[in-house]
């Protein structure tokens, strides 16, 4: 089946630098990613769509300015914190969707733990 | 897109089924019914998905009713492997040019030995 690696795991990093997280589909094409996060004890909530090569959508409330997505092949898809803050602290989710077809339509990441200090 | 509504939490016992329902009252007639799980500290996973028919997999069966506006994911019988927390969700489209997955609360299931 389909299968997305997100890297790093889990990442520790101080106030003010940023952080970048990458999004790879390793077996199939990925047209659209999507980026997530998650806040303890609280669902997924959609940050951004991803297509590749051309510019992100954010959802309403997310700073393009803060959360910089690129995608600049069909297999990979990366999230930049930049300046990060303590309230940045979260779990991020990426999610990639291959074209018509695909088995899965919607595949996911195992998910990158950030902790700012 | 169209909500949907899950119970927060549900319980089962070991090796029992398991229904889960989802109410989505507003469905639209292109809407897939996508059904995905998490466990702690993980990304979603996919479960089943569906747009009339019931359908099955070697994981779970998802049964549509007849208009559509409710549908229960079964899990003919529960591990502890699968205490997680359940996502029923709409999308617009599958696999196509559109269409993405907004996560509601989910269910979470617990499995008791």
């Amino acid at each position: 089946g389909a299968v997305v690696s997100q890297h790093p795991s889990r990442v520790i990093c101080k106030s003010g630098t940023s952080v970048k997280i990458e999004c790879r589909s390793l077996d199939f094409q990925a047209t659209t990613m999507f980026w997530y996060r998650q806040f303890p004890k609280q669902s997924l909530m959609l940050m951004a769509t991803s297509n590749e090569g051309s510019k992100a959508t954010y959802e309403q409330g997310v700073e393009k300015d803060k959360f910089l997505i690129n995608h600049a092949s069909l297999t990979l898809s990366t999230l930049t914190v930049t300046s990060a803050h303590p309230e940045d602290s979260s779990f991020y989710i990426c999610s990639a969707r291959g074209g018509g077809g695909s088995a899965y339509g919607y595949t996911f990441g195992s998910g990158t733990r950030l902790t700012v200090v | 897109d169209a909500k949907t509504t899950q119970p927060n939490s549900m319980e089962s016992n070991e090796e029992e089924p398991v229904h889960l329902p989802c109410n989505h009252s507003t469905i639209s007639g292109t809407d897939y019914i996508h059904w995905y799980r998490q466990l702690p500290s993980q990304g979603p996973e996919y479960v089943i998905h569906g747009l009339t028919s019931n359908v099955n997999n070697r994981m779970a069966s998802l049964a549509i009713a007849e208009d559509r506006k409710s549908s229960t994911l079964i899990l003919h019988r529960a591990t502890l492997r699968d205490a997680a927390v359940y996502y029923c969700i709409l999308s617009r489209s599958y696999g196509g040019s559109q269409g993405n997955l907004i996560f509601g609360k989910g269910t979470k299931l617990s499995v008791k030995p």
